[in-house]
Order: C-alpha cells, then structure tokens, then sequence
C-alpha cells in the first residue's frame, strides 16, 4: 500500500462548478499537508499549506485536513479555465515523525469554458 | 523571487552513455533534491542534499548518484543510462535547517529520453 493515494483522475467540469480533489494516506506521523499545483511543462509550486487538522482558505480554494480519518481535500470554488492543471497533494511529518515530503501521483483536472 | 533553473529542458541519449542533469537556485537555501516523474507514480525521491558535499539517498537511488560542491548547483548522475530511466526528472530546493522546511520551489523539469 502506498503511504499516500490520490486519484489520478482526469477529472473535468464545466466552468464555475465546486471542484473537490482529496488524498488518503497511511502514516499517522504525518502533520504537514500541502497542496501543489503544476501547469503543463512546469514544475510543481506550492498552493496551500496546513498544519495538523482543520481547514484553511486562501480565495477560491480551501483546504482541509482530517486526522482521523487519514484524509485531506482541497476545495475549488468558482472553477476557471486557468485552473486546469494537476494537484498534488503532499504530506511530511515534524521533528519525530520525519522530513521527507511524501507526494501523491496527482490528479488531472479540466474546466471547459 | 525563488529560481530554480535547470540545464536542460530536453535530452536524448543513447542506452550506455553517462548523463548530467545540473540544477542551480539563487535563494541560498540549505535543502536540494532530485525527483523523477512518471504517469501514475507521481514524484519519487532519488537524493537530496541537506548541505553542501552532503547527500542522502531518496527511495529510488539505484542507478544515480549525485554531487553537490557548492550550495547553490546539485547534479544529478547517471552512470549507465538505461531505458528504464526516461522520465522527467524534477530539480526542488528548499530553506530550513534538516529539512524542516514546508515549501519546495521546484524547476521547469527536464524530459529525458534514453535510446
């Protein structure tokens, strides 16, 4: 089992709908989860970043993370055409739990105009 | 502004041949690694570089090896390359003393093709 999954998708909606992208993962050490957003033939740059459980906006995009449950979800609002890229969501523990970033295959989107 | 910059968007070699992947960053930051990208796989970790002339093997080190003589420049190796390793391979750095960082600037990546 991998320590963290994602759906690879593609996943493609119409213009302005909610769009709901989400990880599970394995290794309850983990405590940071972010998000990267990457555009075709770029590298990957960070989105959003939470620390532990709870849930964090930045505009049209919210994250939120579940401790319990092993599961984290990023949230778009108001999807636009510029958002198409793929996500990848990202996780690592703290000072016991261990530095490497562990990241997800990523999921496709689309949003038609 | 973060840059990340890497020698080469493109590259082809043949099956055998030794290849450098070179990957410079004008932050200053203490932290470099090397992934590779493949469909499905999503970003693996090859080596990174906590300090300069330090390096610690990722989850994929067969085949690699790496170099790191100056803080800003981290080369990635290829001693024999095989088809095996065409991919695209990603260049991240990252400040914060041992890894405690959160954030990863990465580069544009380079698509490389072994014949």
């Amino acid at each position: 089992q991998k320590e963290v999954e994602q759906d690879p998708g593609p996943l493609s909606v119409p213009e302005g709908a909610i769009v709901s992208l989400n990880c599970t993962y394995s290794n309850s050490a983990f405590q940071y989860f972010m998000w990267y957003r990457q555009y075709s033939r770029k590298g990957p740059e960070l989105l959003m970043y939470t620390y532990s459980s709870g849930n964090k906006e930045d505009g049209r995009f919210t994250a939120q993370v579940d401790k319990s449950s092993k599961y984290i979800s990023l949230f778009i609002r108001d999807s636009q055409p510029s958002d198409s890229a793929t996500y990848l969501c990202a996780m690592k523990g703290g000072w016991t739990g261990g530095f490497k970033t562990i990241f997800g295959a990523g999921t496709r989107l689309f949003v038609k105009a | 502004d973060v840059k990340v910059t890497q020698s080469s968007r493109y590259l082809v070699k043949r099956t055998g041949e030794k290849v450098f992947l070179e990957c410079v960053q004008d932050m200053d930051h203490e932290n470099m690694f090397w992934y590779r990208q493949d469909p499905g796989l999503g970003l693996r970790l090859i080596y990174f570089s906590y300090d300069v002339k330090m390096k610690e093997k990722g989850d994929i080190p067969e085949g690699y090896s790496v170099s790191r003589e100056k803080k800003e420049r981290f080369s990635l190796i290829l001693e024999s390359a095989s088809t095996n390793q065409t991919s695209m391979y990603l260049c991240a750095s990252s400040s914060g003393l041992a890894g405690g960082d959160n954030e990863q600037f990465f580069g544009p990546g380079t698509r490389l093709t072994v014949l």
